[in-house]
């Protein structure tokens, strides 16, 4: 199994300018999120989706939009990339009733200049 | 006042050291504690999970919760240089907005053959 699988692992955006990143997972959980992981800062949840069609604010939501159409991909949008959106982006997942921790992706570092 | 906190190091032990990282909360409502390692641009990765107070041991690696102190504590013996990553604590309520964990801003752990 491929387990939580992102795309793309590298990008360097210009100011303005939009991405979506995707995130896919093929162990049939529900639960997705979106985190950012900056120096410091440690791990910020973006937003995250307790199933399909769903999707809900977390942390630090502002500049980024999401997605949820398919169980099994979850996708972060970027429409207007600001400098201040440099950083390390993961996606998570888990079943609904688990509490024992997250499967992570290999995460997207992004840079925006 | 952050949710968890945790000190970010970094720590640098010669190998065969025993090893201390802590972690400090202020919600009481946590109930589940997991320990996660991070290697260098990496997904980070589930090492310990621990459901409310008590210690749980798995090979080198100790997991320890006291919840009346809101202070966790994952402990390693005999060091490896392969043990060297981020170290992140994090923890969930029984009952929480999409099960979300929060996260410490990890410490990070040297161990010099």
């Amino acid at each position: 199994n491929a387990g939580v699988t992102q795309t793309p692992k590298f990008r360097v955006l210009k100011t303005g300018q939009s991405m979506t990143l995707l995130c896919a997972q093929d162990m049939n959980h529900e639960y997705m999120y979106w985190y950012r992981q900056d120096p410091g800062m440690g791990l910020r949840l973006i937003h995250y989706s307790v199933g399909e069609g769903t999707t809900a604010k977390g942390e630090v939501p502002d500049g980024y939009n999401v997605s949820r159409l398919k169980k099994q991909n979850f996708l972060l949008g970027l429409e207007s990339a600001a400098p201040s959106q440099t950083s390390v982006y993961f996606c998570a997942s888990k079943y609904s009733t688990a509490n024992n921790g997250y499967t992570f992706g290999s995460g997207t570092r992004l840079t925006v200049v | 006042q952050k949710e968890v906190e945790q000190d970010p190091g970094p720590l640098s032990v010669p190998e065969g050291a025993i090893v201390s990282l802590n972690c400090t909360y202020s919600n009481s409502a946590f109930q589940y504690f997991m320990w996660y390692r991070q290697y260098s641009r990496k997904g980070p990765e589930l090492l310990m999970y621990t459901y409310s107070s008590g210690n749980k041991e798995d090979g080198r690696f100790t997991a320890q919760v006291d919840k009346s102190s809101k202070y966790i504590s994952l402990f390693i013996r005999d060091s490896q240089p392969s043990d060297s990553a981020t170290y992140l604590c994090a923890m969930s309520a029984l009952r929480g907005t999409g099960n979300q964990f929060y996260f410490g801003t990890g410490t990070s752990l040297t161990v010099i053959p």
